[in-house]
């Protein structure tokens, strides 16, 4: 149980153009997803949480309206990369909260953004 | 501020034990994750401590000391397939998990 699926696995734009990442918890409800984003060599940073059904809560220094984020139903959310620059290429993983054990997040496989 | 601090990199040999150690300055305290990342995978959950002491799991264990802001991670019986990045992690008081940078870990033959 606790499975998270992303979607692309991995993807390549141009430059200026919006990428829409999807995290799915496939067999249980996620009443909190988090988004982090990973750097070559460096860890995971947090760019943001969201929480069904609200708007989510970004961290310090993370553009809001470059980084739109749907948490729409309490198996799916969304993060769109939009108008997509080199410096945005990174690593971005999602992970879950379900309702049984408050602090344990559950990873999804991670999408590889690469923007030419 | 929220510091989560870890050696950036360690070597050691196969069948040999190592150890990581983790300190940490965070807003609250609610437990701390250890997680291996392979490189381009996303973490894989190891360990879970939010009471003081040790936590054996197989040939990985885990120790926390709260009122040191301490923790490590122990390997034993080290295999080839270890050599991963290894992320101490710490749950705040919002919930939030903060890593630390990870620490790059190669096992030698």
């Amino acid at each position: 149980g606790a499975v998270v699926s992303q979607h692309p696995s991995r993807v390549i734009c141009k430059s200026g153009t919006s990428v829409k990442i999807e995290c799915r918890s496939l067999d249980f409800q996620a009443t909190t997803m988090f988004w982090y984003r990973q750097f070559p060599k460096q860890s995971l940073m947090l760019m943001a949480t969201s929480n069904e059904g609200s708007k989510a809560t970004y961290e310090q220094g993370v553009e809001k309206d470059k980084f739109l984020i749907n948490h729409a139903s309490l198996t799916l959310s969304t993060l769109t990369v939009t108008s997509a620059h080199p410096e945005d290429s990174s690593f971005y993983i999602c992970s879950a909260r379900g309702t049984k054990f408050y602090n344990e997040q559950f990873f999804g496989p991670g999408t590889r953004l690469t923007v030419l | 501020g929220q510091n989560i601090d870890q050696p950036t990199e360690m070597t050691a040999t196969e069948g040999a034990i190592v150890q990581i150690n983790c300190t940490y300055q965070t807003s609250g305290f609610n437990g701390l994750f250890w997680y291996q990342q392979h490189a381009g995978e996303a973490p894989t959950f190891l360990s879970y401590n939010v009471l003081d002491g040790l936590e054996e799991k197989g040939r990985f264990s885990s120790f926390l000391s709260r009122s040191k802001g301490y923790s490590y991670l122990l390997l034993k019986e080290l295999q080839m397939k270890d050599s991963a990045s290894y992320l101490c992690a710490v749950v705040n008081q919002g919930g939030k998990l903060i890593f630390g940078q990870g620490t790059e870990l190669s096992v030698k033959p």
